[in-house]
């Protein structure tokens, strides 16, 4: 049963634009929130997070907004660009743990 | 410190056979963590220690998994009898505090099983 999901396999988005992925998660207790992007050949990197007392937070070019009551959270990035390109996983952390999503893949094109 | 280090990058290995695979972290990081990733799948959380002590360990993970982490330094994950399920990105992560601080991976081990 996938607690933490990410519907979208992929995402083609040009550069200078708007990317946002999606995530949705069912477990309610769930309370805190990291994004990671993964590159070939490489691990993942922590990206940004969020906790349930927010449902905004910025960093640079990135953003997060969570919906608890729809128990849906997003990333914004803007604008775009080709380095960018990578699988960008949505996380839970769950009594010092996290559970992933399947992740979504992001080509920013020229 | 270049980050964490997993050995070795590649295992191709006969079903049935044992392997084992290390993890280097960040050597100020106190906490190690293992997960394992399918292709399609994000990382699954297999097992993690905060120094030498291994705190939890998935239910998923089968008595043919032992993981150590001697004098909480570098770790060990081994696979007894290994089986073709078993094929996967094996993922080594440490952290200076819980899982909310964010973790730096390193760049895994693909297990091939045949």
């Amino acid at each position: 049963d996938q607690q933490v999901k990410q519907n979208s396999p992929s995402l083609s988005v040009q550069e200078g634009r708007i990317s946002i992925l999606n995530c949705d998660y069912t477990n309610s207790m769930f309370d805190y929130f990291l994004w990671y992007k993964k590159y070939p050949a490489e691990g993942p990197t922590f990206l940004i997070s969020i906790s349930s007392i927010k449902d905004k937070n910025e960093d640079g070019r990135f953003t997060v907004f969570l919906n608890k009551s729809a128990k849906h959270l997003s990333l914004h990035i803007v604008p775009s660009q080709p380095g960018d390109s990578a699988v960008y996983f949505c996380a839970a952390e769950d009594t010092d743990k996290l559970i992933f999503g399947t992740g979504t893949r992001l080509q920013v094109f020229p | 410190d270049t980050g964490v280090s997993q050995n070795p990058r590649h295992k191709i290995t006969k079903r049935g056979q044992n392997v084992t695979f290390r993890c280097d972290p960040i050597s100020e990081h106190n906490r190690l963590y293992w997960y394992r990733q399918t292709l399609g799948q994000g990382p699954e959380f297999l097992t993690y220690f905060q120094n030498e002590a291994q705190l939890e360990k998935s239910r998923l993970l089968s008595d043919r998994f032992s993981a150590e982490r001697p004098k909480g330094s570098f770790s060990t994950l081994e696979i007894q009898r290994t089986e073709q399920g078993d094929s996967a990105m094996y993922l080594c992560a440490s952290s200076i505090g819980d899982s909310r601080e964010g973790y730096t991976f390193g760049s895994g081990t693909r297990l091939t099983v045949v």
